[in-house]
């Protein structure tokens, strides 16, 4: 039953490094979310995922990349980390059963990725 | 733009105190989320909203929207210690057909003993 999962926990990055965040969700769920959370600036989309196969740019995704080739599975890439992205990232899924209703079905956090770039 | 706003941005009572906290906005939302967020931890849901004037309650959280679904209140009667945490306020984005939510900054709420 672990719903949302998020690796690594924490990471501490140089400017310039690349990685790869990774959510994973056994809910089935089709559609998958990656959040910033930044303070006093609150959860800001950065890209999200209606379906396998498919990606669409969030609120803040300049710098971002991200793969959803399995549907259990949304991944966030950092190609050349700069200290502006120095945050907190969670991951989201929810149901998208029905479009229409898509917008009132809840979203599942992960726990969150620390993520420091010096 | 659709911007939620929260207020106050953070609260720190004594146990057993009520208190209130506000989501507003200029637009119009179809529902609003609530969430809750522990140190350390992911957004929870606890509340949907969905009609303009309904009240929902959840224990000691009473949470309304108001009538014409620009704006709710998180209402906490007699709280203790475990409310301590960040809460958000959340709506469809515009062509939030994706399931898209705007979040608000949040109310950071401290309870003490």
């Amino acid at each position: 039953n672990a719903g949302v999962t998020q690796t690594p926990k924490f990471r501490v990055l140089k400017t310039g490094q690349s990685m790869t965040l990774l959510c994973a969700q056994d809910m089935n769920h089709e559609y998958m979310y990656w959040y910033r959370q930044d303070p006093g600036m609150g959860l800001r989309l950065i890209h999200y995922s209606v379906g396998e196969g498919t990606t669409a740019k969030g609120e803040v995704p300049d710098g971002y990349n991200v793969s959803r080739l399995k549907k259990q599975n949304f991944l966030l890439g950092l190609e050349s980390a700069a200290p502006s992205q120095t945050s907190v990232y969670f991951c989201a899924s929810s149901y998208g059963v029905m479009r229409r209703a898509a917008s009132n079905q809840p979203q599942h956090f992960g726990d969150g990725t620390r993520l420091s770039i010096l | 733009t659709q911007l939620l706003e929260q207020s106050p941005q953070f609260l720190s009572i004594q146990e057993g105190e009520n208190l209130t906290v506000y989501c507003n906005s200029s637009s119009v939302f179809s529902s609003l989320q609530w969430y809750r967020q522990e140190p350390g931890e992911g957004p929870v849901l606890l509340v949907t909203v969905v009609t303009g004037g309904e009240v929902k309650k959840l224990k000691r959280l009473t949470f309304q929207f108001g009538d014409a679904r620009k704006d709710s209140s998180l209402h906490i009667t007699a709280a203790q210690p475990g409310d301590t945490g960040l809460y958000l306020c959340a709506g469809p984005a515009l062509g939030g057909s994706q399931g898209n939510l705007i979040f608000g900054k949040g109310t950071k709420l401290s309870v003490k003993p």
